[in-house]
């Protein structure tokens, strides 16, 4: 049963920045892309970022484009999203995923979600 | 910008088939994806590629696609499909990938 558990979740104030973690366990890391999807309070899911599984590739949406980062370390089967200027919209549930290279890409596995809150 | 569209509630009685919808210019060229989340929940994939169903997804669950339009149908509703249901595919282009709004399912 794969494991993806979140991390690094919080409040924080506008223009600041926060690094999201998710561990993995239970499948072969390093053999998939993996994703972060977010769901605003009360919202719908937005995807965030991809990466491939030797981090050659990585995607954005363009809400999030020049102000997040995502990268992995397959020794220690971790993902991360660093995320700098943060806005008030940016408040959700930040979700990790197991994604699969399909056409096109979609999400087998998830987390259970770190909180992250953008106020003053 | 691309958007697939969902309606925002269907409401059926149990035992009853529910039939909800996702339309977008692009989905005649690429698969359609299917999670459902249910309240404080992560979402699951329920159905990948317009029809297929992972392992442990109860048979009642079944995906189909025509023209610009997927479809997700789910047999003799129980009261635990109660549920928000979220169809994904990518735009034209391939290089965003995005969610409808979602739907919410709701047993009555």
């Amino acid at each position: 049963q794969v494991q993806l558990v979140e991390s690094g979740g919080g409040l924080v104030k506008p223009g600041g920045s926060l690094r999201l973690s998710c561990a993995a366990s239970k499948f072969t890391f390093s053999d998939y892309y993996m994703s972060w999807i977010r769901q605003a309070p009360g919202r719908g899911l937005e995807w965030v970022s991809y990466i491939s599984s030797g981090s050659t590739y990585t995607n954005y949406a363009d809400s999030v484009k020049g102000r997040f980062t995502i990268s992995r370390d397959n020794a220690k089967n971790s993902l991360y999203l660093q995320m700098n200027s943060l806005r008030a919209e940016d408040t959700a549930v930040y979700y990790c995923a197991r994604t699969i290279h399909s056409d096109p890409y979609y999400f087998d596995s998830w987390g259970q979600g770190t909180l992250v809150t953008v106020s003053s | 910008s691309y958007e697939l569209t969902q309606p925002p509630s269907v409401t059926v009685s149990p035992g009853q088939t529910a039939r909800i919808t996702c339309s977008g210019d692009a989905l005649p060229k690429q698969y359609a994806y299917w999670y459902q989340q249910k309240p404080g929940q992560a979402p699951v994939l329920i159905i990948y590629k317009d029809s297929g169903r992972p392992s442990g997804i109860p048979e009642r669950f079944s995906g189909s696609s025509s023209g610009t339009t997927v479809t997700l149908t789910v047999s003799g509703v129980q009261a635990e499909d109660e549920a928000d249901y979220y169809c994904q595919s990518a735009d034209s282009s391939r290089t965003s990938l995005l969610f409808g709004g979602g739907t919410k399912l709701t047993v009555l």
